[in-house]
């Protein structure tokens, strides 16, 4: 299978503190994506980082990718409740024209 | 406006009883998509259609046929209903099936009693 491992599958900070979630793989992919998931809603695409880039910033989100490793991490700085969701990597694996979902951690930001 | 809205959002019903879910995308992307999202929260694509073709079908139940009339539509029929299939499904799509940014729709959640 190629489905993504996330790590941890729970997560739960402060306001303020620093959020950091892993996401391992199994084949060669094209890129990797991370979602966010509010509670009952859809997916919402944050970011999404290319096999030959190692690292990626959009406002307080940091992406980084190691391919010899097979795996990626999401840093979001000083956070906010408004974080409060479920966070899901996606593989999309070369020849497989589709997007692999890990499980999702689920992060708690507590005021 | 919405990019890719589903309908409806909440679904209740029998076993045996058949039901379907309508999906447009106001995007104007080529590809769409069928996701299913278990209790667990696992999300597993169950098919992918590019330009009104199917290109993915994820050993998924005869029961179930997605149906494209043209490529801003991706509709999910599914007969026979069993309990299983209780969960929620979510419609996305994408501007090529290389799998750039994919847009989400809210969700279905399918509840078969």
């Amino acid at each position: 299978s190629q489905q993504g491992e996330e790590d941890p599958q729970a997560l739960s900070i402060q306001e303020g503190e620093n959020a950091t979630m892993n996401c391992s793989y199994k084949t060669s992919i094209n890129n990797l994506q991370w979602y966010r998931q509010n509670s009952g809603r859809g997916l919402v695409h944050l970011i999404l980082i290319r096999s030959n880039e190692r690292e990626k910033h959009s406002g307080r989100l940091r992406v980084t990718l190691d391919t010899s490793k097979k795996s990626s991490s999401l840093l979001i700085t000083a956070s906010r409740a408004a974080d409060t969701a479920s966070y899901f990597c996606a593989t999309d694996a070369k020849g497989a024209q589709k997007l692999v979902f890990g499980q999702g951690t689920r992060l708690t930001i507590n005021p | 406006d919405t990019a890719v809205s589903q309908t409806p959002k909440y679904l209740v019903t029998q076993m045996g009883n058949d039901k379907s879910i309508k999906c447009e995308q106001n995007l104007g992307h080529d590809t769409m998509y069928w996701y299913k999202q278990d209790s667990k929260k696992f999300l597993k694509i169950m098919f992918s259609y590019n330009n009104k073709e199917l290109i993915i079908n994820e050993t998924v139940p005869n029961r179930f046929s997605p149906k494209s009339p043209d490529k801003a539509h991706l509709n999910l029929h599914i007969n026979s209903l069993e309990l299983g299939d209780s969960a929620v499904y979510f419609c996305a799509s994408s501007q090529q099936a290389d799998h750039a940014e994919a847009f989400f729709g809210q969700g279905t959640r399918l509840t078969v009693v």
